[in-house]
């Protein structure tokens, strides 16, 4: 199984709204990626997670909150979000310590804050 | 944030034709790959090239690294309608090889 999966795909909510988006893969990675991608413009990593601890941050704001629960799932929770963070949120996964780094994406949840 | 610059950023060929796309880059690197998006999807990687090296090839596929002048270029020959979507750099530092940044892009469009 080489498959990162993402729920939901698409994501509608208010500024006031509290929701979650999740990621899975069953591939055994141990690290575990967040990235924003806007329109016409490249990803943008926010965090990273290697074997469940947070190891990167990207001063992204504290209205994303990760969370890695097991090495299978990654979180993100978000809370008072702004329109401008309407984008593609996408997960990713790789092998921790792998000397290539090649990372495995999954669709991508399309956010819409209104 | 992004590492680096992508050009062009947009290109328009025939199918048949190669097409060829460059990436310059910052910070020095573990190594470098491409990545391809269709449509505001996820990205599925290409190929990759380690720092070290100069020139790789997968099928349809030609990837050059110079480490001197910081840039990359990636080649698709007998390119075809499929081949329609954009097209990422990504460079990977750090001991563990988890950071990775992306360049800004290019969007080929491949005519048939």
């Amino acid at each position: 199984d080489t498959e990162v999966t993402q729920t939901p795909k698409h994501l509608v909510m208010g500024m006031t709204n509290k929701k979650s988006l999740k990621c899975e893969q069953h591939m055994g990675h141990r690290a575990m990626y967040w990235y924003k991608q806007k329109a016409k413009k490249p990803p943008e990593l926010m965090f990273v997670y290697s074997y469940e601890k947070l190891s990167i941050n990207e001063s992204v704001p504290s209205r994303f909150s990760p969370e890695c629960p097991n090495s299978s799932l990654l979180n993100l929770h978000l809370h008072a979000l702004q329109p401008e963070d309407s984008a593609l949120y996408l997960c990713a996964s790789s092998q921790a310590l792998d000397y290539k780094g090649t990372q495995y994406f999954g669709p991508g949840t399309r956010l819409t804050v209104l | 944030s992004q590492q680096g610059e992508e050009d062009p950023q947009a290109l328009s060929i025939q199918e048949g034709e190669n097409a060829t796309m460059n990436c310059s880059y910052k910070t020095s690197i573990n190594n470098l790959q491409w990545y391809r998006q269709n449509s505001g999807r996820g990205l599925v990687h290409l190929i990759l090239i380690r720092s070290n090296e100069r020139e790789k090839h997968s099928g349809r596929l030609r990837v050059t690294l110079d480490t001197s002048k910081k840039s990359s270029s990636l080649l698709i020959t007998a390119s075809r309608a499929a081949d329609t979507a954009s097209y990422f750099c990504a460079t990977v530092r750090g001991y563990n090889n988890n950071d990775m940044r992306f360049g800004a892009g290019t969007r080929l469009t491949v005519k048939p």
